[in-house]
């Protein structure tokens, strides 16, 4: 059975840092491309950063560029997001999806790990 | 402000069809990239509903389907049931943006 399972979301106050965790089993790691994607309190979905299979080819969204930093160790089928300098706006679920050679379709996600960024 | 605009919510009742929009703009949906549709059930993981504009995903009935013209792309449900009660999110890749871009999601209320 495939599975995505996010871990490590914690309350953390605004400027700490936290590590997020992506835990794959059930299919070849390593050869998808996978994203962060976030979903604050009453919000809608939100990209926050891809990686491809190689880890040599990295984006992030404008609203975390310089904070967040995505990595991948295919060894361990995980996928990783170190998050810097937190604001209270980052405060929000994150799911790791998988990505398919359909267009930059993310065909299967995980349950989400809540981070809370307060005071 | 989401880069891609969908309406807040729409509603319809058992049995019946409802098309929820999304509209982009020339460095997205009007760049000819792919649009692709999500379902959210609120506490449960996201599922891929259409990829690559109209495409359904193994196991996704074929009441959901999709289409895509100039900026716009499009999902329709037929034969409304309770269980589609969900939010539905957009999804495109942006050429300014370097990056996907999702739509603000349409709440969908079976009557």
């Amino acid at each position: 059975e495939e599975q995505l399972v996010e871990s490590g979301g914690a309350l953390v106050q605004p400027g700490g840092s936290l590590r997020l965790s992506c835990a794959a089993s059930g299919f070849s790691f390593s050869s998808y491309e996978m994203n962060w994607v976030r979903q604050a309190p009453g919000k809608g979905l939100e990209w926050v950063s891809y990686i491809n299979s190689n880890n040599n080819n990295i984006d992030y969204a404008d609203s975390v560029k310089g904070r967040f930093t995505i990595s991948r160790d295919n060894a361990k089928n995980s996928l990783y997001l170190q998050m810097n300098s937190l604001r209270v706006e980052d405060t929000a679920v994150y799911y790791c999806a998988r990505e398919r050679d359909w267009g930059n379709a993310f065909d299967f996600w995980g349950q989400g790990t809540m981070v809370t960024v307060s005071s | 402000q989401s880069v891609l605009t969908q309406a807040p919510s729409v509603s319809g009742a058992p049995g019946q069809r409802v098309t929820i929009s999304c509209t982009g703009s020339s460095s997205n949906i009007g760049a000819a990239y792919d649009v692709h549709w999500y379902q959210h059930i609120p506490g449960t993981a996201p599922k891929l509903l259409i990829y690559g504009n109209n495409n359904r995903p193994s196991g996704v009935p074929d009441r959901f389907s999709g289409s895509k013209s100039g900026t716009s792309a499009s999902l329709a449900i037929t034969g409304l049931q309770a269980e589609d009660e969900a939010h539905y999110y957009c999804q495109s890749y942006d050429s300014s943006l370097r990056g996907s871009v999702f739509g603000g999601g349409t709440k969908l209320t079976v009557l």
